[in-house]
């Protein structure tokens, strides 16, 4: 069975940094993207970008580029998303999401980053 | 960069047919794939590739998509299926764009 298991839920003050995972298991982690979305509170889906675990080409949507990182560790099947100074504004639930051409056809449960002072 | 537009609400009865759209310029020169979100739960996906569907997911979900709209269609409806749903392509200058999402209600 495919499963995208994400780290837990994370209360943060501005300006602390942050890195979230997902574990992928059930599949050849090595043979399908990465990517990650992110739903503001009562919000819509926002793709954030995307890593290939194979060789690790990660590539960024234009509004997060510069903002996250992503990473990948395929020796333990895992994947990251980290900030290095967050903001209120990057409180939302993050989903971990693979996928093999276009489409996501595997979403994780999602982490949610509450970040308040 | 690619913008795709949903209405932002559709209601429909149970039984009755619910279309949602996706607009997009020249949509139908991409392949658009739909996912439902139920509250407090990750999205699923339930078509792809315009008009393919994942196992497991009911024959009701259909898709098309032509020109510059594509179309999730819900076959006699069931209240189970009150969710938000989202369609998605993937663009060069874009890569993988949401649309805004359709809360669909039924009555």
């Amino acid at each position: 069975e495919v499963q995208l298991v994400q780290s837990g839920a994370e209360v943060k003050k501005p300006g602390e940094s942050l890195k979230i995972s997902c574990k992928g298991s059930g599949y050849s982690f090595t043979s399908y993207w990465i990517g990650w979305v992110r739903q503001m509170p009562g919000k819509g889906l926002e793709w954030m970008g995307i890593i290939y675990p194979g060789d690790s080409d990660t590539r960024y949507s234009p509004s997060f580029q510069g903002q996250v990182t992503i990473s990948a560790d395929k020796s333990i099947s895992t994947a990251y998303l980290q900030w290095s100074s967050l903001k209120a504004s990057d409180t939302a639930m993050y989903y971990c999401v693979r996928g093999l051409r276009e489409a996501i056809d595997y979403w994780g449960q999602g982490t949610l980053v509450t970040v308040s002072s | 960069s690619y913008v795709l537009t949903q209405p932002p609400s559709v209601s429909v009865a149970p039984g009755q047919t619910a279309r949602i759209t996706c607009g997009g310029n020249n949509i139908g020169s991409k392949s658009v794939h739909w996912y439902q979100q139920k509250p407090g739960q990750a999205p699923v996906l339930v078509v792809y590739d315009d008009s393919d569907r994942p196992s497991g997911i009911p024959e009701r979900f259909s898709g098309s998509n032509s020109g510059n709209t594509a179309t999730l269609t819900i076959s006699r409806v069931e209240a189970g299926d009150e969710a938000d749903y989202y369609c998605q392509v993937w663009d060069s200058s874009s890569d993988r764009v949401f649309g805004g999402g359709t809360k669909l209600t039924v009555l």
